[in-house]
């Protein structure tokens, strides 16, 4: 069965450094996403994608981040200049429609700002 | 703004118990309804959705919802659980293209 796969499971970076977390999604859908839940709270939605832009965005996605289709099959989060803040678990999915028909979750990367 | 209220965190139960989760919405227009679970150490997995249709929806795993527009609410039930179904219960609706979750509830089911 297809599914959406992450790396690294785990990153541990410095405040301040930039990150990128990588994610491929299922090959023949067409929308992805990020999300993010630090601990204890929500998954929150970050962005959506489609055709090479960005579709949606919350208000958590700043500057700070950024999202990249940078071949056939990767998508990536890349988050500029981490802080503690940016400490989650973050998770990529991918649908083969609009209006969120069944997104398929990767397994996360959690990432440790310290 | 679409939100989703959980108002379960914790529930225990023995096997063979009968579950109903809860879960409210707050948006009242045309929604995109889901459960998603997530059984330890693994990721978000699809129970089950509701579109449109019949308000009673089965999914996977002998699971099922009911959506009731009056309410503003999408429960998730079974009538039997399992020791197997230990694991977090998220409900999530859709606003634009994104999947708006609540806090989740956490159950855990002792043999």
């Amino acid at each position: 069965e297809p599914e959406v796969t992450q790396t690294p499971s785990h990153q541990v970076t410095q405040m301040g450094q930039e990150v990128i977390l990588r994610c491929v999604p299922i090959s023949n859908h067409l929308y992805f996403y990020w999300y993010r839940q630090i601990l204890g709270q929500k998954v929150e939605f970050l962005v959506s994608f489609y055709n090479n832009e960005i579709s949606e965005k919350s208000e958590i996605f700043d500057d700070q981040f950024s999202v990249e289709r940078p071949d056939g099959s990767n998508f990536t989060l890349k988050i500029r200049s981490t802080k503690l803040e940016d400490s989650a678990m973050y998770f990529c999915a991918s649908s083969s429609a609009r209006e969120s028909y069944e997104q398929y979750f990767g397994p996360g990367t959690r990432l440790t700002v310290t | 703004a679409q939100s989703v209220s959980q108002h379960n965190h914790h529930v225990i139960l023995s096997e063979a118990a009968s579950l109903e989760l809860g879960c409210n919405y707050s948006y009242g227009g045309t929604v995109n309804l889901f459960w998603y679970v997530q059984y330890p150490g693994q990721h978000l997995q699809l129970l089950l959705k509701y579109f449109s249709g019949d308000p009673l929806v089965k999914g996977i795993k002998g699971f099922e919802a009911e959506f009731i527009k009056s309410k503003f609410s999408f429960n998730l039930r079974k009538p039997s659980v399992q020791w197997s179904d230990t694991a977090e219960y998220f409900c999530a609706v859709t606003a634009g293209t994104a999947l708006i979750f609540g806090k989740g509830t956490t159950l855990s089911v002792s043999s």
